[in-house]
């Protein structure tokens, strides 16, 4: 079956500091991969995705970086964080129309 | 792109009422409307879909209605009890030109069941 790990859980980091948030899919092949924001009481900003290794698109501009070196792996990265940067981040992947499965989130609080 | 509209923001019914939610969308080209709970703290989990050849679908107490013409879709939860306050997001996805597509959702709907 399929499995998608999100790390880590939560996380506490200053400003200016960089971010690495990582994700990986186990149990398919050539997932469409996903990164969304959802700051609190807020809906899901999509970020990035990711059609296969190498291919990203960006959403919105912002601070943020995606990457896909392998095909079952899609990190999110920062060089600087803002203050901005607080919320809850879901990577998500998706094969075809079908059902989206979501990682556990992240929850990075920027101080 | 793809803009998911979703209202109402915060819907509050009694227990064993009916909760309506409804979203709109822009691009045409969409053709799968999931729906998601989102209970606080976790992630979101799929409740019910429907693909653009379908107008309505029903499981159990939860039914979603599309309307391509208009561009619109419901979700309908009948005999509400309080385990269904959650956050639901509506989202639309369509097939990208060479590959891959994309999951745009709603801003999400806090309802509260109360007793």
């Amino acid at each position: 079956s399929q499995t998608i790990h999100q790390w880590p859980a939560t996380l506490v980091q200053p400003v200016g500091s960089p971010l690495s948030l990582e994700c990986t899919v186990e149990g398919t092949s050539n997932p469409n991969l996903y990164w969304y924001r959802q700051a609190a009481g807020r809906g899901l900003q999509l970020l990035f995705y990711s059609v296969g290794i190498g291919q990203i698109s960006s959403e919105v501009p912002q601070n943020l970086s995606a990457s896909r070196p392998q095909d079952r792996q899609f990190i999110l990265s920062s060089k600087k964080l803002l203050l901005s940067d607080s919320g809850f981040y879901l990577c998500a992947w998706m094969r075809g129309n079908t059902e989206a499965f979501f990682g556990q989130g992240t929850r990075l609080t920027v101080v | 792109g793809e803009n998911v509209e979703q209202h109402p923001s915060t819907l509050s019914v009694q227990e064993g009422d009916s909760a309506v939610i409804k979203c709109t969308y822009s691009d045409s080209a969409s053709n799968y409307f999931p729906w998601y709970k989102q209970e606080l703290g976790k992630r979101p989990q799929l409740i019910i879909d429907i693909r653009s050849n379908v107008g309505e679908k029903k499981d159990q107490r939860i039914a979603v209605t599309l309307n391509k013409t208009a561009k619109h879709f419901s979700l309908h939860i009948t005999e509400t009890q309080p385990e269904d306050s959650a956050v639901y997001f509506c989202a639309a996805a369509h097939i990208l030109t060479g590959g891959g597509n994309k999951l745009t959702f709603g801003t999400g709907t806090q309802l509260k069941v109360e007793l």
